[in-house]
């Protein structure tokens, strides 16, 4: 199986503030990655896939790339529904893993 | 968006099954791609497997091998997720999710998920 790891695991950061999600994969994976946000008692929301293409509907502040092995997840300006968590998704083969998320709270 | 409505909570006693509904709205169901995915509680994502209806062969995570049966209903738009010989450690809320494009499986569309309890 291919292994997702992400870091940093979690992270405080201000209204504002640009945020770097990191994603590795451990074999190449080309573009075959996917990112989802996901809030307390609620199920996962999809925002990014093919590693750097936005699922419609996500604002523009959102941005994904990489290939290969290393990703990343670039929230420009963070606003204060954006505090969650976020996982990134293989699907270069089967099984899809999931990396085992970042979050971000209120610093 | 598309609107995934999957079945009530359950709760389950250890060794027995569990099945569990996912219902796809319109008329594109058959060429898109369902996964099942799941959270234990306080723990992150994992996908459990998957189906693309139209061709009628589920795929697995080595893990749930033998244990669950993915299956798709083309007449009534609904993929079901069966569980068996359930433990403690299949607490959890279970989702369904579908691809954005024919035949993709990258996710775009959630089901609500619905939590499954095991307990004696």
């Amino acid at each position: 199986d291919i292994q997702m790891t992400q870091s940093p695991s979690s992270l405080s950061a201000s209204v504002g503030d640009r945020v770097t999600i990191t994603c590795r994969a451990s074999q190449a994976i080309s573009n075959y990655v996917a990112w989802f946000q996901q809030k307390p008692g609620k199920a996962p929301k999809s925002l990014i896939y093919a590693a750097s293409s936005l699922e419609s509907g996500v604002p523009s502040k959102f941005s994904g790339s990489g290939s290969g092995t290393d990703f990343t997840l670039t929230i420009s300006s963070l606003q204060p529904e954006d505090f969650a968590t976020y996982y990134c998704q293989q699907y270069n083969s089967y099984p899809f893993t999931f990396g085992p998320g970042t979050k971000v709270d209120i610093k | 968006q598309v609107q995934l409505v999957q079945s009530g909570a359950e709760v389950k006693k250890p060794g027995s099954s569990v099945k569990v509904s996912c219902k796809a709205p319109g008329d594109t169901f058959s060429n898109y791609a369902i996964s099942w995915v799941r959270q234990a509680p306080g723990e992150g994502l994992e996908w459990m497997g998957g189906i693309i209806p139209i061709l009628n062969t589920p795929r697995y995570a080595q893990k749930f091998q033998g244990r669950v049966s993915i299956t798709a209903d083309e007449s009534t738009r609904t993929a079901y997720m069966e569980l068996r010989s359930l433990g403690s450690e299949d607490t959890a809320v279970y989702y369904c999710a579908r691809g954005r494009d024919i035949s993709s499986w990258f996710v775009k569309d959630w089901g609500q998920g619905t939590l499954v309890t095991v307990s004696s």
